[in-house]
């Protein structure tokens, strides 16, 4: 089975610009996390989207957003960039169910300047 | 708050060695997941070993072992063997009721030949 892909590997953009990024899970999977890596802040959870709905979701500020569609693919949006989004991206996926293993992609590299 | 501890920023291990890394958590739950990720310079999050807080007995994948201690909230992960691609970040993560991750701040392991 093809791995967890994301899209763009790199991206630059400017304070105050919004930007899209895209997850494709692993085949059968319905459930996609998203996590921010920071140096500052580590590893932190945004939000779980299974079957299109939003089921958890972490404490960052209504700039980022997200959303899944039918085929499980997901999106994530930041509004608005600040120059602390800059940051490694990771989107994981699973089954859906409680404790299941959840499987990386390569991440998204954001630079804000 | 859930915290995970990982009070080893870094280790070192000389190859064919064997090294363990800790890990503790606070949670009040008692059903929940244990995992280890290992993440190597190409910032691809891996999956090392799964427990399940339910089963007693450690998990063990190839030269990969914990030692799971619930009573005391311990997870530590052995490695044995030690071989150069071993060299990475590795990070220990519950997941308690929701499919969230918590990932503790890491152990940055060297291995030496």
């Amino acid at each position: 089975k093809a791995g967890v892909t994301q899209t763009p590997r790199y991206l630059i953009k400017t304070r105050g610009q919004q930007v899209t990024l895209s997850c494709s899970p692993i085949s059968g999977h319905r459930s996609v996390s998203w996590y921010q890596q920071t140096p500052g802040q580590g590893l932190q959870f945004l939000f779980e989207y299974f079957s299109e709905t939003q089921r958890n979701k972490g404490n960052f500020p209504g700039r980022f957003s997200g959303r899944q569609f039918s085929n499980s693919r997901s999106e994530m949006n930041v509004s608005t960039l600040e120059l602390g989004d800059s940051a490694l991206y990771l989107c994981a996926s699973s089954g859906g169910g409680l404790g299941e293993t959840q499987y990386f992609g390569p991440g998204t590299r954001l630079l804000v300047l | 708050a859930q915290t995970v501890t990982q009070s080893q920023p870094e280790m070192s291990v000389q190859e064919a060695e064997t090294v363990t890394l800790s890990c503790t958590y606070d949670t009040s739950e008692s059903d929940y997941y244990l995992f280890w990720y290992k993440q190597p310079p190409s910032r691809q999050m891996i999956l090392v070993i799964r427990q399940e807080a339910y089963k007693q007995q450690n998990a063990t994948e190839n030269r990969f072992s914990v030692n799971f201690q619930k009573a005391a909230k311990s997870f530590s992960l052995k490695i044995s063997d030690s071989q150069l691609g071993d060299a990475a970040m590795y990070f220990c993560a519950p997941i308690y009721n929701t499919d969230k991750l918590i990932f503790g701040t890491g152990t940055r392991l060297q291995v030496f030949p």
